[in-house]
Formats: structure tokens, C-alpha cells, sequence
């Protein structure tokens, strides 16, 4: 596809459920990003793949978040045991790899613990 | 660490009204700074970028100049629209290539 796109749009948990959340890349691009973005605030990082390897976790805000990317391509965040305070949304960026070079973020998943 | 410090919004402006946004950071070496733009409804886009002190990046009618010396990347534009209605994100890529993004900035633009 032309740009980053994340599915789905908008999820609604109850307290305790477990969600999983998909992002599809740039074809082609090496690096991929997952930040999350509580309302009114920016984005913050929370783990970054080269390939298929998970380069930096250290965003993660508890072991309730996982993430894999297992061939190198789309990639799936997944909270277990979800929380009122994981309410936000999640975004995902790709890059071509290179240093500094430019992130470009997918409209993002809309996540409601209720 | 490396931060991000960005002028607190919403601000609201009448239509061809001079904008600036203030930005200033912290960063170990010399980053390069960019300015992200999440209009209604939509993704975050990169609006625009300076790899190095003294650059000036540039697009559609914004300019945001690299100051090392300040540590700023202040965003300005000389006449507003309605359309530049959006929330700016001041950001800062680090060596570890995660991005920092500042706090964000609401704009509203008036008729």
C-alpha cells in the first residue's frame, strides 16, 4: 500500500480482556515503531524493530505489552489483561532504517478499556 | 536525557494572523528536529525538518529554524489559515532512533 496502516481503527475492551493490534508497513521499509498517545499529550515511544528483531522495549510500559514483527513485516502489539490507563491510541511508523531518517505514522488504533 | 520543551497551547488566531509556536530541546550531539502536524481525524505527517545548526526547514508557508545556540526550533508562518487548524508536535529524533515528541500545540484558526 501507499502509507502505514493499522487495524483495528477503534477498539472497545472491557477490563481484563486482552486486544491485539496490527500494523501493515511501507513495503520495503526495515524499521517500525510503536508509540502511544494518551489524549492531549504526544506520542510516546514505546518499542522499535529492525527487521525482525526487537531493537528497544524499553517503552514498554509493563510486561502486559508485547510486541513481535516475526517476518520482518506487519507487526502486532498485544495487551494482556488490559487497564483503564492503557486507554489511548496506538500508533505505528515505518522507516527505511537509516539514522534520523523520516518515521511515517499510520492513522493509528483507538483503544477504550472500559 | 534528551527532551523536548514545546510552547503550551490551544491558540487561537484570527485568519492571516503571524503564528509562532515555540520549541526549544535538550540533546546530547547535534539531532536532527523536526515538526509534525496531526490535522482532524488524521495521522501525524511530517511537516517539516532540519538535520543541522543554522538550517531552515521549510513547507507549505511554515519555516522553523535550527539555533544551536538557543537550542530552539521555533515555528513560525507569516499568514494563517483556516485550514493550518491542527494540533504541532515539536520532535526530536535520538541516536537510538526512537523519536521525542514535545507535548503538542493546539491551533484554531478564525474566519
Amino acid at each position: 500500500g501507499a502509507g502505514v496502516s493499522q487495524s483495528p481503527r477503534y477498539k472497545v475492551a472491557k477490563r481484563g480482556q486482552d486486544v491485539a493490534l496490527r500494523c501493515d508497513p511501507i513495503s520495503g521499509h526495515v524499521s517500525l515503531f510503536w508509540y502511544q498517545q494518551a489524549l492531549g499529550q504526544g506520542p510516546e515511544f514505546l518499542t522499535y524493530f529492525q527487521n525482525e528483531a526487537q531493537l528497544d522495549k524499553s517503552g514498554l510500559p509493563s510486561d502486559r505489552f508485547f510486541a513481535e514483527r516475526p517476518e520482518g513485516s506487519v507487526s502486532t502489539l498485544k495487551i494482556q489483561r488490559t487497564q483503564q490507563e492503557d486507554s489511548a491510541v496506538y500508533l505505528c511508523a515505518s522507516s527505511s532504517g537509516h539514522l534520523q531518517e523520516t518515521q511515517y505514522f499510520g492513522p493509528g488504533t483507538r483503544l477504550l478499556v472500559l | 536525557g534528551d527532551s523536548v520543551t514545546q510552547m503550551e497551547g490551544p491558540v487561537t488566531l484570527s485568519e492571516e494572523a503571524f503564528l509562532t509556536i515555540n520549541c526549544t530541546y535538550t540533546a546530547t550531539g547535534y539531532p536532527s528536529l523536526f515538526w509534525y502536524v496531526q490535522y482532524p481525524g488524521e495521522g501525524l505527517q511530517l511537516l517539516l525538518k532540519a538535520t543541522k545548526a543554522d538550517d531552515k526547514g521549510s513547507n507549505k508557508g511554515f519555516e522553523a529554524t535550527y539555533r544551536k545556540e538557543t537550542t530552539s526550533f521555533h515555528l513560525e508562518k507569516g499568514s494563517v489559515q483556516v485550514s493550518d487548524s491542527a494540533v504541532y508536535f515539536c520532535a526530536l529524533p535520538t541516536s537510538a532512533s526512537k523519536i521525542i515528541f514535545g507535548s503538542g500545540t493546539r491551533l484554531s484558526i478564525r474566519p
